[in-house]
């Protein structure tokens, strides 16, 4: 099992362009959410998905689109890029049974 | 709004010390997460709780539901210990999903 992987690992933007973030998951995992790490301010919620077609917005969802039309993929979208959305982004899996987390090696994106 | 603090937000020991990082939540919780972050790397789980106490090698976690408070503990702390540790919830209730994530505690060991 490859676990949780994202793509790219790097990415560099200028403002007002849009890119889509990628998460995938190989271990048939229902739930899936996206984070957001900043210095200071720690690990945010961004987006999470219960399942294939069912997503909801997390503590800081402005500026980001998802959508989980199947269950392994789970991408996050910037429609135009900020600077204030330069961060480490990391998506997370897990099973509906269990609360065991597993994380994705992250994406380092800079705006500028 | 529901959160999670943790602390010290800094910590420098001396190889073989023991190290205590604490963290307390506001509301019910079903899991609790201890994580592990080294310089600009991934994040590695570490623990997950919901009572009682776990051992793995050197860390123990334990949490007191009712007190809303959980510790991570290293015994014999190597350098190799030095890394960010951060405390994570997920809320019970609600029907929500996601982790509820401490600022985490920077953590150093020096030989």
């Amino acid at each position: 099992n490859a676990g949780v992987t994202q793509t790219p690992k790097f990415q560099v933007l200028k403002t007002g362009q849009s890119m889509t973030l990628q998460c995938a998951q190989d271990m048939n995992h229902e739930y899936m959410s996206w984070y957001r790490q900043d210095p200071g301010m720690g690990l945010r919620l961004i987006h999470y998905s219960v399942g294939a077609g069912i997503t909801d917005q997390g503590e800081v969802p402005n500026g980001y689109n998802v959508s989980r039309s199947t269950t392994e993929d789970f991408p996050l979208r910037l429609l135009s890029a900020a600077p204030s959305q330069t961060s480490v982004y990391f998506c997370a899996s897990r099973s509906g049974n269990s609360y065991e987390q597993y994380f994705g090696p992250g994406t380092r994106l800079t705006v500028t | 709004k529901n959160e999670v603090e943790q602390s010290p937000q800094n910590l420098t020991a001396q190889e073989g010390e023991f190290i205590t990082i604490n963290c307390s939540y506001s509301v019910g919780i079903s899991a609790l997460h201890w994580l592990q972050q080294h310089p600009g790397g991934g994040i590695v789980s570490l623990f997950m709780l919901s009572s009682g106490k776990k051992k793995h090698g050197r860390l123990i976690a334990t949490i007191n539901i009712q007190e809303k408070h959980s510790s991570l503990h290293i015994t014999a702390s190597h350098p190799r210990d030095s890394a960010v540790y951060i405390c994570a919830v997920m809320y019970s209730g609600g029907g929500a999903d996601g982790l509820t994530f401490g600022k985490g505690t920077h953590l150093i060991i020096q030989p």
